[in-house]
């Protein structure tokens, strides 16, 4: 079965500590995305890839991280510099333009 | 500065009835629509789509209505079910830019 597969669900972290969600798909997909949801707020976009080796920020990248050296892997680093980390991260792929994204069913991220 | 708005949080339905979600825009750039639904702690499942081409979209019990010149869009569901019950993400996207904004999104009750 295709899909996005997003580990781990929960992750608690000390703050001041850089930590990494893995975002992995086999739909063979060529766009991928990082979201965060908060309590309240719609989906509000981190980072997005086009295409492997290049990735773009969204509308709140500040603290935030990523890499694209694979088609299937678009992992995030929230980095020590992120002032409000704790948040449900949400991983998503299409296959380009007009088309529906398909998202992982999210990490629940915890820094205390 | 938010471009996709849900002006309702909640919505309660009693089975078998029709069920409204209202989505608003202001950016008329925008030409893909699209509706997610979402349970807590899971990913957004894609519902529908419609372009601006369109403007209506059914599949099965759901169809989306989509009003340009108000810039409106709506999902009815018809009849509404128990397992209806969830949050639904409005989302929208320009031709000019993969990125997708989305609404804060309107939890949908439906009574037994």
């Amino acid at each position: 079965d295709g899909g996005i597969t997003q580990s781990p669900k929960y992750l608690f972290r000390k703050e001041g500590q850089n930590v990494t969600l893995s975002c992995e798909q086999n739909l063979n997909h060529d766009a991928m995305y990082w979201y965060r949801q908060d309590p309240g707020q719609g989906l509000r976009l981190i980072y997005y890839s086009q295409i492997v080796n290049d990735f773009q920020k969204g509308d709140i990248a500040e603290g935030y991280s990523v890499s694209r050296e694979k088609k299937e892997s678009f992992p995030l680093t929230v980095t020590s510099a992120q002032k409000n980390p704790t948040a449900f991260y949400l991983c998503a792929s299409n296959e380009g333009w007009n088309s529906p994204l398909h998202f992982g069913n999210g990490t629940r991220l915890t820094v205390t | 500065d938010q471009q996709v708005k849900q002006n309702s949080p909640s919505l309660s339905v009693q089975e078998g009835r029709i069920s409204i979600l209202n989505c608003d825009y202001t950016n008329s750039m925008f030409d893909y629509f699209l509706w997610y639904k979402k349970y807590p702690a899971e990913g957004p499942t894609f519902l529908i789509s419609i372009s601006s081409i369109k403007d209506k979209n059914e599949d099965g019990r759901f169809t989306v209505f989509l009003n340009k010149s108000a810039k409106h869009l709506s999902l009815h569901i018809v009849p509404s079910q128990p397992g209806d019950s969830a949050v639904y993400f409005c989302a929208a996207s320009a031709l000019t830019g993969n990125q997708f904004y989305f609404g804060t999104g309107t939890s949908l009750t439906v009574i037994p």
